[in-house]
């Protein structure tokens, strides 16, 4: 069975520092990685998408990925309150199955004013 | 560009009833998958969709099923219903690996 292990948190920071979310994941051969984000009540949203190792930057957002450890990682750098709110990470399947994906359960992200 | 829809957007149900939900893709996505969303399990996936084909299934009874239609609409269908089945039922349309998700649909079943 493919696992996708984040830790549950909840993981509490101050506003303007540095949220650091991590994941890591048992199927080797997956190629497509992302991260989602959930507000209470809402659907996920996608803010990351990352196929390659290495670190892939989007305005305060960056994701890393290290296959070697079967390790991906989010920072959230300067932290609002906006971001409040439950960070999935999705692995896809390997054997070509990019479209077929294991979410992790989540980590309840609090940014306090 | 209008995102995904899903409809209904709440639904209750008795057990042994069927339900059919739907969803409409992101204009010019070709790939629907399905997702169920429960405290316990968290996201899990159903299946996905592309040109009318079903390219890949979760581990889920066979009383959960699903098409596609011609113009990439979807739609899932779970019979015999069971309390258990109770959950957020997201669709998600993708192109390109990256998957955008709907509103949801909330099954109650009492």
């Amino acid at each position: 069975q493919k696992e996708v292990e984040q830790n549950s948190g909840p993981l509490s920071v101050p506003e303007g520092a540095i949220a650091s979310l991590n994941c890591t994941y048992s199927d080797r051969g997956s190629q497509s990685f992302f991260w989602y984000r959930q507000y209470s009540g809402k659907s996920p949203e996608l803010i990351m998408s990352i196929y390659s190792n290495g670190d892939k930057e989007d305005g305060r957002f960056t994701a890393q990925l290290n296959k070697a450890s079967q390790y991906v990682s989010l920072l959230i750098r300067d932290s609002q309150p906006s971001d409040s709110a439950t960070y999935l990470c999705a692995v896809s399947e390997s054997g070509g199955s990019n479209y077929k994906l294991t979410f992790g359960k989540g980590t309840l992200l609090t940014v306090n004013p | 560009k209008a995102g995904v829809t899903q409809t209904p957007r709440y639904l209750i149900k008795t057990r042994g009833q069927q339900v059919t939900l739907s969803c409409s893709p992101i204009s010019g996505h070709r790939s629907v998958s399905w997702y169920q969303q429960t405290p316990g399990q968290g996201l899990q996936f159903l299946f996905e969709y592309f040109s009318e084909t079903q390219r890949n299934k979760g581990n889920f009874p066979g009383r959960f099923s699903g098409r596609q239609f011609s113009n990439s609409r979807s739609e899932m269908n779970v019979s015999t219903l069971e309390l258990g089945d109770s959950a957020l039922y997201l669709c998600a349309s993708s192109r390109n690996y990256e998957q955008y998700f709907g509103p949801g649909t909330r099954l109650t079943v009492t």
